[in-house]
């Protein structure tokens, strides 16, 4: 089993609806991430729990909403979002906020019609 | 935040060939990180390097941290076709929260 894992893979959906993707983690860690990915940009970091509370939001519109109800877990709620918002979601782990080593999830690849 | 530029941005190279990268930064860092992202994939950890002069290697990999502290090199020796993809450099100082990114070299290994 693969230490970060990420569901779903792919998702494609209209501007008015709500999904969430979801992130589980399998190695003992205490912080999680959520990273955007798009095209020629560098890993831009959206949000951090570190022992479940919430640490960072990098001025991430409130579309975007995230969930850790425990340490193993973390959800991204998405709703009304725009087309730009297409990018690849990627989530993270490491053992604490502030260790370096980040491990990552295969990511969700995320298309806003 | 800190701005981490790779050069280069995107290489095409035969298989069997060496390659080299690397990664600048207007700041320094305690922590020089070197990840591959595979297509379709998230990014794996390589390489990590502590301490300025450093040279780590992993398997056809070596990366070494610059001795400015605001660099770092990535080289990858007789080059396969699975090496294709998005290497990172990421950079991290001691005490500080989250990583700082680079924009990536896009790797193409003609067989």
């Amino acid at each position: 089993e693969t230490g970060v894992t990420q569901t779903p893979r792919h998702l494609v959906m209209g501007m008015t609806n709500k999904k969430s993707l979801k992130c589980e983690q399998h190695l003992g860690h205490n912080a999680m991430y959520w990273y955007k990915q798009s095209a020629k940009k560098p890993l831009e970091l959206m949000f951090v729990y570190n022992f479940k509370e919430q640490t960072e939001n990098n001025s991430v519109p409130s579309r975007f909403s995230p969930e850790c109800p425990n340490s193993s877990h973390l959800f991204l709620h998405l709703h009304t979002l725009q087309p730009e918002d297409s990018a690849l979601y990627l989530c993270a782990s490491s053992q604490r906020q502030g260790y370096e080593k980040l491990f990552f999830g295969s990511g969700t690849q995320l298309s806003v019609l | 935040g800190q701005q981490l530029n790779q050069s280069p941005q995107s290489m095409f190279i035969q298989e069997g060939e060496d390659v080299s990268m690397n990664c600048t930064s207007s700041s320094i860092f305690n922590t020089w990180l070197w990840y591959k992202q595979d297509p379709g994939e998230g990014p794996v950890l390589l390489i990590a390097l502590y301490k300025a002069g450093e040279l780590t290697s992993n398997g056809r990999l070596t990366a070494q941290f610059g001795i400015t502290r605001k660099d770092s090199f990535l080289n990858i020796s007789a080059s396969i076709p699975s090496d294709v993809g998005i290497y990172f450099c990421a950079g991290h100082l001691t005490g500080a929260n989250n990583l700082f990114f680079g924009t990536g070299t896009r790797l193409t290994v003609i067989p």
